[in-house]
């Protein structure tokens, strides 16, 4: 498949459970980006990798945990979450981090936390 | 810090009719404006950007600084355009973070 592709696309999780959130981008880019996006709430960025390097963390709880082993690879590891973290987190990639370059999003993944 | 505000949720407009979509935003320096659009069980994907000056599927927009508004148009909407229409804003020094606005549902009725 090419462009971005997320894994899963649903998940079910209670609050004690420990599980990942999968993004492969399949463009070359060398950025990465993860996105929240909940009922009636703009998009909000979480994190952001350049070259495998966490360039921005906004401000985002420590339960939320991201990874990045290569520029085409980014995880989101999930622990006891909380249920107003369901939501739809979307990951996008794009050629740089610069002001130009356009950020290719994936379908996105759909949690809801019980 | 800087926001990016689509005032109606929801737009409904008859197939033919001219559509405008409303995009206004707070930053006080020079900012980069797009339109991004996600159409049903698809993905989000961009649809143009301010400074690239074109016409995508028949939709303009044009950054008013004075306004600080970056409002989406169309003199003749299709029932294709029905989808999910989001603005964003880059700053000038972020890189790449974009600010999304909330969205705005539009519907082309038949």
């Amino acid at each position: 498949e090419t462009g971005v592709t997320q894994t899963p696309r649903h998940l079910v999780m209670g609050m004690t459970n420990k599980k990942s959130l999968k993004c492969e981008q399949h463009l070359g880019h060398n950025a990465m980006y993860w996105y929240k996006q909940s009922a009636k709430k703009p998009l909000e960025l979480m994190f952001v990798y350049n070259f495998k390097e966490q360039t921005e963390n906004n401000s985002v709880p420590s339960r939320f945990s991201p990874e990045c082993p290569n520029s085409s690879h980014l995880f989101l590891h999930l622990h006891t979450l909380q249920p107003e973290d369901s939501a739809l987190y979307l990951c996008a990639s794009s050629q740089g981090s610069t002001l130009r370059d356009e950020q290719y999003f994936g379908p996105g993944t759909r949690l809801t936390v019980t | 810090a800087q926001r990016v505000t689509q005032p109606e949720k929801l737009l409904s407009v008859f197939k033919g009719a001219p559509v405008e979509l409303k995009c206004n935003y707070s930053y006080s320096g020079s900012p980069e404006l797009f339109w991004y659009v996600q159409y049903s069980r698809q993905r989000l994907q961009l649809l143009l950007r301010h400074i690239s000056r074109e016409s995508i599927k028949g939709f303009t927009a044009d950054l008013n600084k004075g306004e600080t508004s970056f409002h989406l148009k169309k003199p003749f909407a299709q029932e294709e355009d029905s989808a999910m229409y989001y603005c964003a804003l880059r700053e000038e020094t972020s890189g790449s973070r974009l600010t999304f606005g909330e969205g705005t549902q539009l519907t082309v009725n038949p």
